[in-house]
């Protein structure tokens, strides 16, 4: 099946560790996003990418990094640094003018 | 940069009537797309429908229909005969166009609608 998919559904970190939340996409997508969705905030942009190698700061990137070293696939990593990091966080890819979502991962700081 | 309004936190409907969720936006683009998103209790993000802002006609998806303002910067979405599964959060989102390129959408806070039977 064409699609997006985001692992793990539910993941766990300890404070003071990095953890990297997968975005996957076979829909041949040059334009992937990560998005952060908290309790009234809506949803905020973290990290866009327009094409492999190269991606731009959002609204919210301090504390988060990622990667885009293949066309398919667009990792979003949560360092220590990102001093609240419990919240669902969604990935997006776009053909051009809609995009399209993943089922999001749930990210708990215990 | 753009900016996304929703100005509803919240609103409730009886079946089979009609409401209406308010957007506004900012922007000194021209060309640019604007979206309305669903996300139900699964917080899947389903796409209701899409205006394209170099269009005058407004986009109409079965029950749902926009009245895009450009001038006003106004993005309202209209559900007819609501239904208890139209039950879910909704976002106004934007998009611009620059050099054949699209990047950086936008979203509002969204709106909380509840159906009631």
């Amino acid at each position: 099946d064409g699609g997006i998919t985001q692992s793990p559904k539910y993941l766990f970190r300890k404070e003071g560790q990095n953890v990297t939340l997968s975005c996957e996409q076979n829909l041949n997508h040059d334009a992937m996003y990560w998005y952060r969705q908290d309790p009234g905030q809506g949803l905020r942009l973290i990290y866009y990418s327009q094409i492999v190698n190269d991606f731009q700061k959002g609204d919210i990137a301090e504390g988060y990094s990622v990667s885009r070293e293949k066309k398919e696939s667009f990792p979003l990593t949560v360092t220590s640094a990102q001093k609240n990091p419990t919240a669902f966080y969604l990935c997006a890819s776009t053909p051009g003018t809609t995009a399209f979502f993943g089922q999001g991962t749930r990210l708990t700081v215990v | 940069a753009q900016t996304v309004t929703q100005s509803q936190p919240e609103m409730s409907v009886q079946e089979a009537e009609t409401v209406t969720l308010s957007c506004t936006y900012d922007t000194s683009e021209n060309n640019y797309y604007l979206f309305w998103y669903k996300q139900p209790p699964s917080r899947q993000m389903i796409l209701v429908i899409r205006q394209e802002a170099y269009k005058q006609q407004n986009a109409t998806e079965n029950r749902f229909s926009v009245n895009f303002q450009k001038a006003a910067k106004s993005f309202s979405l209209k559900i007819s005969d609501s239904q208890l599964g139209d039950t879910a959060m909704y976002f106004c989102a934007f998009m611009k166009q620059s050099g054949g390129s699209n990047y950086k959408l936008t979203f509002g806070k969204g709106t909380l609608l509840t159906v009631n039977p």
